[in-house]
């Protein structure tokens, strides 16, 4: 079975400021990787994932996140958050030999302050 | 662009009633998926449809039941509303390779 652990539930940060959102996973056997994010009132929308080769991997709106295997994690993260970066952001495995069923962590809060 | 439709934005009903959550995907996707989002929990999965007439249970089932008659829709039921089952209800889409899942923007249920 696998889990997901996002280990901050809120991150308040000054606009212009870097950020970075923690995620670690557990699986037994191969996984891919995503950060979703969910603004005020919308469904989720995909920033960005992880299925195979670099381990660095970047996103829509300046996101980027790191794949790494021995210590289990993939942070997202952002040199300069804006104020319209305020959102929730959810991390979530897949097992890779059954990709249609996602696992998610519990979600961060990202307040962006002027 | 894919587009997943969620029929209700917003629902109220009634401890007991039966509650009807519509889903419908434009991209011919073959899995579907209905999640419940709370607060401090994440997304949960509900239940999942990988064909036409096929479904699997997710992690939390109980409660809830669903219905796949077409490739295109995937209906969420609760046969008998409870308090417990006040949530957002997130309905998703994606082909089986590449995990990536496309989401409605969600029902919001108050059962009172």
């Amino acid at each position: 079975a696998q889990s997901v652990t996002q280990l901050d539930s809120q991150v308040p940060v000054f606009e212009e400021a870097p950020v970075e959102l923690r995620c670690n996973y557990s699986s037994s056997v191969s996984v891919y990787l995503f950060w979703y994010v969910q603004y005020p009132n919308q469904g989720l929308q995909l920033l960005l994932k992880y299925l195979s080769g670099s381990t660095l991997v970047k996103g829509i709106n300046g996101f980027e996140a790191e794949f790494n295997k021995s210590q289990t994690s993939f942070h997202l993260r952002k040199p300069s958050v804006h104020i319209s970066d305020t959102a929730e952001y959810f991390c979530a495995v897949s097992d890779r030999r059954n990709t249609g069923k996602l696992i998610f962590g519990q979600g961060t809060t990202l307040q962006v302050k002027p | 662009d894919v587009k997943v439709t969620q029929s209700s934005r917003y629902l109220v009903k009634r401890t007991g009633e039966k509650v009807f959550l519509e889903c419908v995907q434009d991209m011919d996707h073959e899995n579907m998926f209905w999640y419940r989002q709370d607060p401090g929990l994440g997304l949960r999965l509900i239940y999942f449809s990988y064909d036409v007439k096929m479904k699997e249970k997710g992690d939390i089932p109980e409660g809830y039941s669903v219905s796949r008659e077409k490739k295109e829709r995937f209906s969420l039921i609760l046969e008998s509303a409870s308090t417990n089952q006040t949530s957002m209800y997130l309905c998703a889409s994606s082909f089986p390779t590449t995990g990536e899942l496309f989401f409605g923007e969600g029902s919001r249920l108050t059962v009172l």
